[in-house]
């Protein structure tokens, strides 16, 4: 079974902190996502990587930046956190050439 | 045009009963459509999805109806079940290859309850 691992479950951080959340896969899948999940809003793309160190912005990437040094871990960067960034966070992988994502539990994070 | 319009945004549906659930797309390059199912707390998992190359998928109980003219496609929960309950989101995608995924692009939920 593919294993999509993200570092916490729920997550409160104060406006103007750098906050950084991990996802890790064990299943050496090329492309790997950050969602947004808003209620009345569905999913929404962030940032997509497909290889190391490759990166691509989504539908909005405005306020985060993304880093993948190694192949099974991509992390999402809230550079100053914002009230308005506080929703759930969704990390996804998926092989090259099939259409399947696989996605983390989620984080859960409030900025107060 | 690359958005995925779905419908409604929440469903009751009696136990037995059929849920129905509908979404509309405009990118006439969206070539893979899935159904995602989301239980409170976890993340999305793949259902079922179907390619444009074909007009009905089922499984189980599930069946995706697609039409291609119309440019829309739509999830039956047949038999519903309480269990059935969750979130369900569709989906469109272009299939690259040699290069970067093709990117999901969500609807944006259906809330189903199923009653007892």
């Amino acid at each position: 079974d593919v294993k999509v691992t993200q570092s916490s479950r729920y997550l409160v951080k104060r406006t103007g902190e750098k906050v950084f959340l991990e996802c890790v896969q064990d299943m050496d899948h090329e492309n790997m996502f950050w969602y947004r999940q808003d209620p009345g809003l569905g999913l929404r793309l962030i940032y997509f990587s497909y290889d190391v160190k490759m990166k691509e912005k989504g539908d909005i990437p405005e306020g985060y930046s993304v880093s993948r040094e190694k192949k099974e871990r991509f992390s999402l960067i809230l550079e100053s956190a914002s009230t308005n960034q506080t929703s759930m966070y969704l990390c996804a992988t998926a092989v090259t050439g099939r259409t399947e994502a696989f996605f983390g539990q989620g984080t859960r994070l409030t900025v107060v | 045009q690359q958005q995925v319009k779905q419908s409604p945004q929440s469903l009751i549906v009696q136990k037995g009963g059929i849920s129905i659930i509908n979404c509309a797309y405009e990118n006439t390059a969206f070539d893979y459509f899935p159904w995602y199912q989301q239980f409170p707390g976890k993340g999305p998992a793949l259902l079922i999805a179907i390619r444009p190359d074909v007009s009905e998928k089922k499984e189980g109980r599930f069946t995706i109806s697609f039409n291609k003219s119309a440019k829309q496609f739509s999830l039956h929960i047949m038999d519903s079940q309480p269990g059935d309950s969750a979130t369900y989101f569709c989906a469109a995608s272009t299939t690259y290859y040699g290069g970067s995924q093709g990117n999901l692009i969500f609807g944006k939920g259906t809330k189903l309850s199923v009653k007892p």
